[in-house]
């Protein structure tokens, strides 16, 4: 079962637009959330995190939202640069630094 | 210390043959996960140490998986009698027990069984 879902596997943005990730989970022991970034032979890079205790997290371009009600989340890019052009990946957690169920990825491409 | 470290980078193995791979985490990171991931697919959580205890392994780490984590420093994941299933990206990565802001991962080992 797919306990965290990343329904668009693609998206595709033009430079200096916003870009919205979306993230759909099932568990409700999940109460924390995290998005990477990874490039072609890469490993993830952490990006941003939100716990349920916020619904908004933000850092420099990024920020992250979190809907507990609906189980969904979304990280906003704005601008987009094409640097941002990789692989998002959502993941959640059950506890601060546990065990990290990840979404199967976006892949993202920003056009110049 | 530039980060979690993974060796080999690749590894091509025939079916039925062993492999290891190693994982050098952040020194001061207490806790080492392993992960898989497909093509296609997110990172799958595989099992983890809290220094040298493994203290959760996934349903997916079958008998053929063994990993280690001696004196809570690297950690080595080894796969017996490969299958061509096996075949995937291998992540290691390190977080403090205590940290709640993301692990760091390696860059990987591609294993492919042929």
């Amino acid at each position: 079962d797919q306990q965290v879902k990343q329904n668009s596997p693609s998206l595709s943005v033009q430079e200096g637009r916003i870009s919205i990730l979306n993230c759909d989970y099932t568990n409700s022991m999940f109460d924390y959330f995290l998005w990477y970034k990874k490039y072609p032979a890469e490993g993830p890079t952490f990006l941003i995190s939100i716990s349920s205790i916020k619904d908004k997290n933000e850092d420099g371009r990024f920020t992250v939202f979190l809907n507990k009600s609906a189980k969904h989340l979304s990280l906003h890019i704005v601008p987009s640069q094409p640097g941002d052009s990789a692989v998002y990946f959502c993941a959640a957690s059950d506890t601060s630094y546990g065990k990290l169920t990840f979404g199967q990825g976006t892949i993202l491409t920003v056009h110049p | 210390d530039t980060g979690v470290s993974q060796n080999p980078r690749h590894k091509i193995t025939k079916r039925g043959q062993n492999v290891t791979f190693r994982c050098d985490p952040i020194s001061e990171h207490n806790r080492l996960y392993w992960y898989r991931q497909t093509l296609g697919q997110g990172p799958e959580f595989l099992t983890y140490f809290q220094n040298e205890a493994q203290l959760e392994k996934s349903r997916l780490l079958s008998d053929r998986f063994s990993a280690e984590r001696p004196k809570g420093s690297f950690s080595t994941l080894e796969i017996q009698r490969t299958e061509q299933g096996d075949s995937a990206m291998y992540l290691c990565a390190s977080s403090l027990a205590t940290a709640f802001g993301g692990y760091t991962f390696g860059s990987g080992t591609r294993l492919t069984v042929v």
